[in-house]
């Protein structure tokens, strides 16, 4: 059974820095891209980032582009978002989200952690 | 620009069916899509896949109440025999080079 569980969420002042953690398991971890994906209070899904199965290749929104590093640990099994230069706008559940094999269709989810940035 | 263009709500009755609509911006008529379930208060749930020659692969426990069609730039998730528990938001999503990921902006469907 496919399992991805966040860790690392809290409240941050801006300008603050917070580090995300995946932990999953189920599934032969380095095979996938991962993904970040967030949801502001009472908005809609926002992909954040990626990151292919070898962890050399990343991709950004253009809305964390420069503040937001993704990262994996293949020997951990585990995801990493750290965020810099936190802003209020950052407020947001987020979701650690798997990739297809082929295509980057997210095909399982993380129950989500929350990010508060406000002083 | 690969863009998902949603209606931000629809309603249908328990029993009956629904058609939810997820349009695919110019250029990207033939793209593949996924669907996502987010029920009030919980993460999203995958749902499917709906490939572009229209079939589509389901993810683990997915009723067959939940079908997916396409014609031309428009994909479709049809649910029939509606549930009180498909009340939910339900989004779609495509993927591509330099954009990686892009979700629509949502239906939230209601049953009445």
């Amino acid at each position: 059974e496919v399992q991805l569980v966040e860790s690392g969420g809290g409240l941050v002042q801006p300008g603050g820095s917070l580090r995300l953690s995946c932990a999953a398991s189920g599934f032969t971890f380095s095979n996938y891209a991962m993904s970040w994906v967030r949801q502001a209070p009472g908005e809609g899904l926002e992909w954040v980032s990626a990151v292919s199965g070898s962890g050399h290749s990343t991709y950004f929104a253009d809305s964390v582009k420069g503040r937001f590093t993704i990262s994996r640990d293949n020997s951990k099994n585990t995801l990493y978002l750290q965020m810099n230069s936190l802003r209020a706008e950052d407020t947001a559940v987020y979701y650690c989200a798997k990739e297809g094999y082929y295509d980057s269709q997210v095909d399982y989810w993380g129950q989500g952690t929350l990010v508060t940035v406000s002083s | 620009q690969l863009v998902l263009t949603q209606s931000p709500s629809a309603s249908a009755s328990l029993g009956a069916s629904v058609k939810l609509t997820c349009t695919l911006s110019s250029g990207h008529s033939s793209d593949a899509i996924a669907w996502h379930q987010q029920q009030p208060e919980k993460g999203p749930r995958y749902l499917m896949k709906l490939n572009s020659d229209g079939s589509h692969s389901k993810g683990d426990g997915i009723p067959d109440r939940f079908s997916g069609s396409r014609s031309g730039a428009e994909r479709y998730l049809t649910i029939s025999s509606l549930q009180s528990e498909d009340e939910a938001d339900y989004y779609c999503q495509t993927w591509g080079t330099g954009i990686h990921v892009v979700f629509g902006g949502g239906t939230k469907l209601t049953v009445l």
